[in-house]
């Protein structure tokens, strides 16, 4: 159990449909990661919180794509008009602050996504 | 040409050898980091280096920064150390995130 919570674990939604996703992450890690891969690929940046502000977001993440993190805790992940596309597995991960002594990423167990 | 490179993809070896497997990677980093996947999904961070050599029980890794390039070796391999390992590094230049190998699939028989 690596700490860091994801729900759903599974979600099947059909396309146009809008999904939202879960993470909470380890309660001292204030980054916060979400990542979305697909089968056989490694994982993709698609966004990064420090606290509560949102500071990096991938050119991936569209217009359909929202995160937030609304007090620094857990994050969520929305997307609204779901396309066939956005299917894939979306990880979160958070890690402890820069000046921590071990900066390693803790992943959460993924939701995965398949829009029919 | 990805920004960074694993080899070999596929991988399979008997109990007990010695295993390499390697990162080359073309950015400037921060940092690199060493994960192992299960299936269904599960991710767990085996190391974070930017300089030399770490150790953890069988597993070891190194970085040469200069060269770029990276080795993940697992000693006395077990069938439980089948999975799927993932290199991935941070970018001096991109903040936090990282940018993810493919991965290099690791299948150990008994």
């Amino acid at each position: 159990d690596t700490g860091v919570s994801q729900d759903p674990r599974h979600k099947i939604t059909k396309r146009g449909q809008n999904v939202t996703f879960r993470c909470d992450p380890i309660s001292e890690h204030n980054r916060l990661y979400w990542y979305r891969q697909t089968l056989g690929q490694g994982p993709e940046f698609l966004t990064y919180f420090q606290n509560e502000a949102q500071l990096e977001k991938s050119r991936l993440l569209s217009d359909r794509f929202s995160a937030e993190r609304p007090k620094g805790s857990f994050s969520t992940l929305e997307i609204q008009r779901t396309e066939q596309g956005d299917s894939a597995m979306y990880l979160c991960a958070s890690s402890p602050p820069f000046w921590a002594t071990n900066e390693k990423l803790f992943f959460g167990s993924g939701t995965q996504l398949s829009v029919l | 040409k990805n920004e960074v490179e694993q080899s070999p993809q596929n991988l399979t070896a008997q109990e007990g050898e010695f295993i390499t497997i390697n990162c080359s990677y073309s950015v400037g980093i921060s940092a690199l980091h060493w994960l192992q996947q299960h299936p269904g999904g599960g991710i767990v961070s085996l190391f974070m280096l930017s300089s030399g050599k770490k150790k953890h029980g069988r597993l070891i890794a190194t970085i040469n920064i200069q060269e770029k390039h990276s080795s993940l070796h697992i000693t006395a391999s077990h069938p439980r150390d089948s999975a799927v390992y993932i290199c991935a590094v941070g970018r001096e230049t991109s903040g936090s995130r990282l940018t993810f190998g493919e991965g290099t699939q690791l299948t150990v028989n008994p």
